[in-house]
């Protein structure tokens, strides 16, 4: 079956750094996406992995194992305006992406 | 970088009435259009992929009947949700994908339905 995990909600404190986590396990892999949804808006792309390794773009960096089935979200220097959902999405082998349920990230002063 | 529209942004209706949602690429051809819905505090689910020219393609447990996705051109795609009541109360999102390496998927900016 299809499976991805990653928490469902995180706290944070404005300037920190945090690191939202996803676990997958897919039929087919074409590539890892992150998204960020705010409440009641689209989702919008952050970032693509395909190959091993940390992508860096600005404050937000994605990894990904693929032999581990595994990826993270790290945002640096956080900022009120971080507090949203972050969606982890694979593209399985029909180029369909496949969704994880999000996790709700709240900054705090 | 890739825009993709959806009108309209939000409606309100009776229950048993239609309900046309579109949706539009404005700057770059869409070779597939996706149609999501998303109820409160929960993950995006793909209702159906449609490629331009060709009949859609739904997911299971979706009602083709019901939920009517119309792909006509390389630059437009609407869902029409026919006879609605209110369990289709939702979040629509149209995504865009065409021609690049990754196959990334432009969101449209959603339509909240509400039936009431």
């Amino acid at each position: 079956g299809q499976n991805i995990d990653q928490p469902t909600e995180m706290t944070a404190t404005e300037g920190a750094i945090v690191q939202i986590n996803c676990t997958y396990q897919t039929s087919g892999f074409n590539g890892l996406f992150w998204y960020q949804q705010h409440a009641g808006e689209a989702p919008t792309f952050l970032s693509y992995n395909v190959l091993d390794g940390l992508e860096e773009k600005g404050r937000f960096s994605s990894f990904l194992s693929r032999s581990k089935g595994y990826s993270y979200l790290l945002l640096k220097e956080l900022q009120m305006k971080d507090s949203a959902s972050y969606l982890c999405a694979i593209m399985d082998s029909n180029y369909q992406l496949i969704w994880g349920a999000g996790t709700k990230l709240i900054i705090k002063p | 970088g890739a825009v993709v529209s959806q009108h309209p942004s939000w409606v309100i209706c009776k229950s048993g009435t239609s309900v046309k949602i579109e949706c539009r690429s404005l700057d770059f051809q869409a070779t597939t259009m996706f149609w999501y819905r998303q109820f409160p505090k929960q993950s995006l689910m793909l209702m159906a992929t449609s490629n331009e020219g060709s009949k859609a393609t739904y997911e299971q447990g979706v009602e083709k009947d019901k939920f009517l996705i119309n792909h006509a051109s390389l630059t437009l795609s609407t869902l029409t949700v026919t006879s609605a009541h209110p369990e289709d109360s939702s979040f629509y999102i149209c995504s865009a994908s065409g021609g690049l390496d990754y196959n990334e998927q432009f969101f449209g900016p959603g339509t909240r339905l509400t039936v009431l």
